[in-house]
């Protein structure tokens, strides 16, 4: 079935330097994408959301990247902190009822490691 | 943001009982609330669409009579598993969308349940 994926499913960077972290998706249907952050035993944190109508949308610290040429999505994460340490997860909404009404489909989430 | 809150925050069961997770939205109305299941180390998986004063929408695979879905009013859904086997035991989490904030989903802190 259709799904949303990510390629990397661990990632290790040096504090202070970049993060990308990567998604792609196959539903060209799909209107809305959510990154989310999820610290161990917690539910997930809302980071930064896009649109599909949309190819670029930048937060604090943070920049979510839409390619939909290529069905990619992105998060960038500027100058690392230990606190980023986390599983993120992109998550899709292609809108099967509309109106917000849909739960979401969620990629299989990438564990971010902040290295001292 | 939206607060979500979810009750426990863990429980443990012995197989063959029922257990009742609730999901509160805090501070808005949600006329519809979304449930997820998590295995460790995996992502969320949607398993129904909790709707106020109508029956919930399950997705395919997950068995209506074993997770019962009440969405009583306006800011309380329930999740009952009922019958619970070990292999019920996951991380189980609500969400909720508030109007006021557009399409942007709100996730409780999860409910651990542990079935011995």
């Amino acid at each position: 079935g259709e799904s949303v994926g990510l390629h990397l499913p661990t990632l290790s960077v040096q504090e202070g330097d970049n993060s990308i972290i990567n998604c792609a998706y196959s539903n060209s249907a799909s209107d809305y994408f959510i990154w989310y952050k999820q610290e161990s035993g917690k539910g997930p944190q809302f980071i930064i959301d896009i649109r599909s109508n949309m190819d670029k949308r930048q937060g604090q610290r943070v920049t979510v990247l839409l390619n939909k040429t290529v069905k990619h999505l992105s998060l960038q994460i500027a100058a690392t902190q230990p606190g980023d340490s986390a599983v993120y997860f992109c998550a899709e909404d292609y809108g099967r009822a509309g109106g917000g009404a849909d739960g979401l489909t969620f990629g299989k989430g990438t564990h971010l490691i902040i290295q001292p | 943001g939206a607060v979500v809150s979810q009750h426990p925050s863990w429980v443990i069961c012995k197989s063959g009982t029922s257990v009742k997770i609730e999901c509160r939205s805090l501070d808005f109305q949600a006329t519809t609330m979304f449930w997820y299941r998590q295995f460790p180390k995996q992502s969320l998986m949607l398993m129904a669409t909790s709707n106020e004063g109508s029956k919930a929408t399950y997705e395919q695979g997950v068995e209506k009579d074993k997770f019962l879905i009440n969405h009583a009013s306006l800011t309380l859904s329930t999740l009952t598993v009922t019958s619970a086997h070990p292999e019920d035991s996951s991380f189980y989490i609500c969400s909720a969308r508030d109007p006021g904030w557009g399409t942007e989903a709100f996730f409780g802190q999860g409910t651990r349940l542990t079935v011995v």
